[in-house]
């Protein structure tokens, strides 16, 4: 099957500080990844979409400023919280297209800022 | 906003089958019906989809109403490591998915 994994799996970070987590596709190269948020008992909501080679588009609401996304390789997109406050607490999901039909999401990063 | 209609919750006995419904009345020709899971604390993991032919894997079958407007997800014999939240999603494919609230599934010992 299609594996898609996420690094760090968990991060706790002050707030202020920039936080880095990396989406890879391990069995497929993926020319568009997608990155959601999911905040506790809540679905999740997409955050951006990630084009290698192009710049990524950000959702209403979703600064891009903030949340730097990088998709330098049909492999990897990173995706950047800069100057991480307590409010952007929250489960990352990353998901990665492989054929145009069907999507495979990374096991997710928690990420806490203190 | 999810294009799609589920039961918040259903339970189910080990062992037995999970039938889980999902109604989507306003899908479009090119779009398809996807399954996905989100055990607690994990990625939502891929189940199954089809446009139009119901369809089977190792993990479960995808039963799709004629007309299209509604579809079921079986798992044929339910193990308590199925208990998660269940999303139907229509998508033409190579777009941002959409998640409702889903289905929590349950299943008892």
């Amino acid at each position: 099957g299609a594996v898609v994994s996420q690094h760090p799996s968990w991060v706790i970070c002050k707030s202020g500080t920039s936080v880095k987590i990396e989406c890879r596709s391990l069995d497929f190269q993926a020319t568009t990844m997608f990155w959601y948020r999911q905040f506790p008992k809540q679905s999740l909501m997409l955050m951006a979409t990630s084009n290698e080679g192009s710049k990524a588009t950000h959702e209403q609401g979703v600064e891009k400023d903030k949340f730097l996304i990088n998709h330098a390789s049909l492999t990897l997109s990173t995706l950047t919280v800069t100057s991480a406050h307590p409010e952007d607490s929250s489960f990352y999901i990353c998901s990665a297209d492989r054929d145009g039909e069907t999507q495979y999401f990374g096991p997710g990063t928690r990420l806490l800022v203190l | 906003d999810a294009k799609t209609t589920q039961p918040p919750s259903m339970d189910c006995a080990e062992g037995r089958a999970a039938n889980l419904p999902c109604n989507h009345s306003t899908i479009s020709g090119n779009e398809y019906v996807y399954w996905y899971r989100q055990i607690h604390s994990q990625g939502p993991q891929y189940i199954i989809h089809g446009l139009k032919n119901n369809e089977t894997n190792e993990m479960a079958s995808l039963i799709i109403t004629e007309d299209r407007k509604s579809s079921t997800l079986i798992l044929p014999h339910a193990t308590l490591r199925d208990t998660a939240v269940y999303y139907c999603i229509v998508d033409s494919g190579n777009t941002p998915l959409v998640f409702g609230k889903g289905t929590r599934l349950s299943v008892i010992a």
